[in-house]
């Protein structure tokens, strides 16, 4: 079964640090990934797709398929990208996203 | 432009009870998602309809159902209430051609006593 896996509940940083929120897949075919957003008060939100390969507020994903991971990574993080973090899987091509639980940034000044 | 809308915000129903949530999408989009988020679990896939039919189905009894409506609203439908059937619902939508992001709401939080 595709499952999305996301280890850290909590990654707690200082302003100015860099970011890895990780994010490991199961899936045997070339799945489509994305990054939902969800920031305090406000709705869940796409951030980042892998296929665009965009920079989006800082944030960029890469694709390993040997590793089957999918980390998002901001060089220097800033007190605003505190938020909740959710990776997600597509691999039907149906929107049928798989989403792991989630990490929560908390960004320090 | 109005964002996904979700009816109610709450609902507190009793082990065996039927419970109805509603979702009406951005205007203009004909796909609507349906997920449940459990404490301590991910989104997990629900539903999916377009254009007045079921596209796509995730791994749930058959207790859970739904329709979409000729304007695009959709209903979620969960019979035979269970206590674990306690969970965020959330509904989200997008434009119907090809990919497009889904657009979230805030959600019906059901809890079941």
């Amino acid at each position: 079964a595709q499952r999305v896996t996301q280890p850290e509940k909590l990654l707690s940083v200082f302003k100015g640090a860099p970011v890895e929120l990780k994010c490991n897949y199961s899936y045997s075919g070339s799945p489509e990934l994305f990054w939902y957003v969800q920031y305090s008060r406000q709705r869940l939100q796409l951030l980042l797709r892998h296929i665009s390969r965009e920079s989006i507020k800082g944030f960029t994903a890469d694709l390993n398929k040997g590793e089957t991971s999918f980390h998002l990574k901001k060089p220097f993080a800033q007190e605003e990208d505190s938020a909740m973090y959710y990776c997600a899987l597509d691999n039907t091509g149906f929107q049928k996203l798989v989403f792991g639980t989630g990490t929560r940034l908390l960004v320090s000044p | 432009e109005a964002g996904v809308t979700q009816s109610p915000t709450h609902l507190i129903k009793t082990r065996g009870q039927q419970a109805t949530l509603r979702c009406s999408p951005i205007s203009g989009h004909t796909s609507v998602y349906w997920y449940q988020q459990a404490l301590g679990l991910g989104l997990q896939f629900l539903l999916w309809y377009d254009e007045g039919e079921e596209r796509n189905r995730g791994n749930f009894p058959p207790r859970f159902s739904g329709r979409q409506f000729p304007n695009y609203s959709s209903e979620l439908n969960v019979n035979a209430l269970e206590l674990e059937d306690s969970a965020l619902y959330l509904c989200a939508s997008s434009l119907g051609q090809g990919w497009q992001p889904q657009h979230f709401g805030d959600g019906t939080r059901l809890s079941i006593l």
